[in-house]
């Protein structure tokens, strides 16, 4: 099968710090995606690693370990709109991307 | 600036009856096209994918079809609707041979069967 793993809910506060892991068993590995999707709407695309270690963007970082099989979405200075589902997905060995169900964060005042 | 619209955005329909949903791409050439189920507490579902006019890939067998007529219009179809296939679908994009494989999502589709 397919598997990949990410909590289904996260709280935190507004300014605060949030880490959402990802976990995933794999034997082909092309690359780990991060997208963002607001309730009702498309994913849209945040982040992309393929070899190990941190990719920053702006208040967002993320962070792969291959041989782990192991990733998480760093948010910092969380805002209100940060609220939304986060998705985790591995691209296997057929370049087709295999998904997580997904991280709903709700961001509190 | 490339985009893609897919529509229409909310249906309604009875079990049995037939579906259509379109996708359009603008601003490419040749794009990868995908049509996604996205079901409650799931993670995406590879439904179809195409690399070319005509060249469908199904990834899970069932009731629905898809077709490309044009480079850049995809067609997810149903001749008869199950309830089992209501939820959001989700039409994309990609750069063929890109490295990242980054994927360009429509506006989603949401289907309810009664």
């Amino acid at each position: 099968g397919q598997n990949i793993d990410q909590p289904t809910e996260m709280t935190a506060t507004e300014g605060a710090i949030v880490q959402i892991n990802c976990t995933y068993q794999t034997s082909g590995f092309n690359g780990l995606f991060w997208y963002q999707q607001h309730a009702g709407e498309a994913p849209t695309f945040l982040s992309y690693n393929v070899l190990d270690g941190l990719e920053e963007k702006g208040r967002f970082s993320s962070f792969l370990s291959r041989s782990k099989g192991y990733s998480y979405l760093l948010l910092k200075e969380l805002q209100m709109k940060d609220s939304a589902s986060y998705l985790c997905a591995y691209m296997d060995s057929n370049y087709q991307l295999i998904w997580g169900a997904g991280t709903k964060l709700i961001i509190k005042p | 600036s490339q985009t893609i619209h897919q529509w229409p955005a909310t249906l309604v329909q009875p079990v049995g009856s037939p579906l259509s949903l379109e996708c359009t791409v603008e601003g490419t050439s040749n794009p990868n096209l995908y049509w996604y189920r996205q079901a409650a507490g799931r993670g995406l579902q590879l439904l179809f994918y195409s690399v070319g006019i005509g060249q469908i890939s199904s990834e899970v067998p069932q009731n629905l079809s898809a077709s490309r007529p044009q480079d850049r219009q995809f067609i997810l179809s149903s001749k008869k609707l199950l309830l089992s296939d209501s939820g959001f679908y989700l039409c994309a994009w990609s750069v063929p041979g890109s490295d990242t494989g980054e994927l360009f999502f429509g506006e989603g589709s949401r289907l309810t069967v009664l």
